[in-house]
């Protein structure tokens, strides 16, 4: 299985600032995802990212509010601009498996709290 | 993605084995039928897959019904280590996945 980090694992934020979230995996991986959780909620995925071209974005999220960087299949970053309390939520990076498998793994997550 | 139907919580008793149940009757022939838990404060972990077929690993098993529309999960002997959120979610091969409410679980001393 894929060992996933993402930094930084939590923090605080004011209102109008972006906060760019890393996130390393240590094995090269063709396919990883962003996910939102909301507190007290389930996951919501943002944003599909492949090395080498643009992040296809889900229904609700746009790239000017989640620009997404993907420079080499290990790692990629993902940026919430602009933030507002409501972008408060825990941000997690996934990425898939092993060719021929299914399942998906992913990171610890970033908490943010934006006031 | 076919949506899944799950009860919203449930409790076991440690050392007995957790049966969770999953609706999907709108599944599609190549949709797989996954399952992941999330343990407070940490990322979704993956558990099983399976298309048709029974599974095991591990972890757990997987009982899909002959016409797929339901699933179930089991836990052998579940320990208060698997107190968790379980998410069962159906989905393409490769697909991304779709995250609804999922089973609150409480294993119980």
């Amino acid at each position: 299985s894929a060992v996933i980090s993402q930094k930084p694992s939590r923090d605080i934020c004011q209102r109008g600032t972006s906060l760019t979230i890393q996130c390393q995996v240590d094995s090269q991986v063709t396919m990883m995802f962003w996910y939102r959780q909301q507190p007290g909620q389930s996951l919501t995925l943002i944003a599909t990212a492949n090395q080498g071209s643009e992040a296809t974005y889900e229904s609700g999220f746009v790239i000017d509010k989640f620009p997404i960087s993907r420079p080499n299949l290990t790692f990629s970053t993902l940026t919430v601009s602009n933030m507002s309390p409501e972008d408060s939520s825990i941000y997690l990076c996934s990425v898939e498996g092993n060719a021929g498998t299914y399942e998906q793994y992913f990171g610890p997550g970033t908490r943010l709290t934006v006031t | 993605d076919a949506k899944t139907t799950q009860p919203t919580s449930m409790d076991c008793a440690e050392g007995r084995a957790a049966n969770l149940p999953c609706n999907h009757s709108t599944i599609s022939g190549n949709e797989y039928v996954y399952w992941y838990r999330q343990i407070h404060s940490q990322g979704p972990q993956y558990i099983i897959h399976g298309l048709k077929n029974n599974e095991t690993n591990e972890m757990a098993s997987l009982i899909i019904t002959e016409d797929r529309k339901s699933s179930t999960l089991i836990l052998p002997h579940a320990t208060l280590r698997d107190t968790a959120v379980y998410y069962c979610i159906v989905s393409g091969a490769g697909n991304k996945l779709t995250f609804g409410g999922g089973t609150r679980v409480l294993v119980k001393p």
